[in-house]
């Protein structure tokens, strides 16, 4: 079936503009995860969302960075004001419920120049 | 929070041979440790795991063995081919009640040599 899938693959952004990512869960999986993959490691946790209700966000580096997931599906990922810090490689994982089996997308790359 | 740390950073093994990654947890509560595998530019995959409640997990040429009182963890892949030449990262979780994301090593670059 369908995996995980995000958009855009490629963001370049200048510092100070907002950028919106999207993630597009596995049909039917409850849990979604956002990750922040910066370069030559491994992957940090922003926040999960378990349907719709977002259960933990202690990963949020800053109140620049906010994520949704009105109806349970897709999540989006916005960064207000973005800075050169916040070049990363975004990744969203979902799984059928909670931290268990997590599947990953191919992830967002975001420049900000 | 959970801090898990990897070693070795770089691992060289000649085709056929076996490769062995480690990685230690701090978290006693954590329970779930997936191992991940992420070639250049793609996306993570997971490759196996092992909850707490089990000390080794096989699956083909990949096993996974937990000690829990030493907390730590490792990857064993035996008989080595190119296509396992890729970063792997270790990970744990679980202790969050479920509400957590897992927290990575910093990963591994495995290099099989012909």
């Amino acid at each position: 079936g369908a995996g995980v899938s995000q958009s855009p693959r490629y963001k370049v952004a200048k510092r100070g503009q907002d950028v919106a990512l999207r993630c597009d869960p596995i049909s039917g999986h409850v849990s979604l995860f956002w990750y922040q993959q910066a370069l030559g490691q491994g992957p940090e946790f922003l926040t999960y969302f378990q349907n719709e209700a977002q259960l933990d966000k202690s990963g949020l580096p800053s109140d620049r960075f906010f994520a949704e997931r009105p109806e349970g599906s897709v999540s989006t990922l916005k960064i207000q004001r973005t800075q050169q810090e916040d070049s990363a490689v975004y990744l969203c994982a979902s799984s059928l419920s909670t931290v268990y089996e997590q599947y990953f997308g191919p992830g967002t790359r975001l420049t900000v120049t | 929070g959970e801090n898990v740390e990897q070693h070795p950073s770089t691992l060289s093994v000649q085709e056929g041979d076996s490769a062995v990654i480690k990685c230690t947890y701090s978290d006693s509560a954590s329970n779930y440790f997936p191992w991940y595998k992420q070639e250049l530019g793609k996306r993570p995959q997971l490759i196996i795991d092992i909850r707490s409640n089990v000390g080794e997990k096989k699956d083909q040429r990949i096993a996974v063995t937990l000690n829990k009182t030493a907390k730590h963890f490792s990857l064993h892949i035996t008989e080595t081919q190119p296509e396992d030449s890729a970063v792997y990262f270790c990970a744990g979780a679980g202790s969050g009640g479920g509400a957590d994301g897992l927290t990575f090593g910093k990963g591994t670059h495995l290099i099989i040599q012909p």
